[in-house]
């Protein structure tokens, strides 16, 4: 079975710019889940979707959005982006129907200059 | 809010030697999990433990679930070179997506 893909890698943005983040989850799954991580903070939960439905969110302000479509792919978008928003951006996937373990993609190293 | 307290900050250790990595929480969670993160990736989940008192190999590996559902760790025998990395806890605690993270433990291992 193939893994949590996410494109691109690596981005370069400017601030004030926006920037879309796109999530595959591995075949079957329909719960994605994003996180943010950066040394000073660490693994930040952002939030969920499962079918289609945000499920539970974390304390981020109103610029991070997401979504997700009918084949489960999710897109993380932010606006107006800051130099505080230079992080890795991970998504995870998991069946989402009991309490399982996530699997984890490479993440989207984003860097706001 | 849920806090994850993860211990030791960081290792260097001699190839060979045991590991010994703990998190505790102040807060119940249903689910530990334990992840390595290589550098550029996302984490590779290790072990999950689902029950308090549960005690789960994978390998070299061994982490359990404490009994108060409060804490967990994560032991490591006979250190390899490719166990460098960063460990991480994390604690689920209701069936969502939302994950608790502690600080991660980096762990050097010197051939």
């Amino acid at each position: 079975k193939a893994g949590v893909t996410q494109t691109p890698r690596y981005l370069i943005k400017t601030r004030g710019q926006q920037v879309t983040l796109s999530c595959s989850p591995i075949s079957g799954h329909r719960s994605v889940s994003w996180y943010q991580q950066t040394p000073g903070q660490g693994l930040q939960f952002l939030f969920e979707y499962f079918s289609e439905t945000q499920r539970n969110k974390g304390n981020f302000p109103g610029r991070f959005s997401g979504r997700q479509f009918s084949n489960s792919r999710s897109e993380m978008n932010v606006s107006t982006l800051e130099l505080g928003d230079s992080a890795l951006y991970l998504c995870a996937s998991r069946t989402g129907v009991i309490v399982e373990t996530q699997y984890f993609g490479p993440g989207t190293r984003l860097l706001v200059l | 809010g849920q806090q994850l307290n993860q211990s030791p900050q960081s290792m260097f250790i001699q190839e060979g030697e045991d590991v010994s990595m703990n998190c505790t929480s102040s807060s119940i969670f249903n689910t530990w999990l334990w992840y390595k993160q290589d550098p550029g990736e996302g984490p590779v989940l290790l072990i999950a433990l689902y029950k308090a008192g549960e005690l789960t190999s994978n390998g070299r590996l061994t982490a359990q679930f404490g009994i108060t559902r409060k804490d967990s760790f994560l032991n490591i025998s006979a250190s390899i070179p490719s166990d460098v990395g960063i460990y991480f806890c994390a604690g689920s605690s209701s069936n969502t997506g939302k994950l608790i993270f502690g600080q991660g433990t980096t762990l050097q291992v010197k051939p």
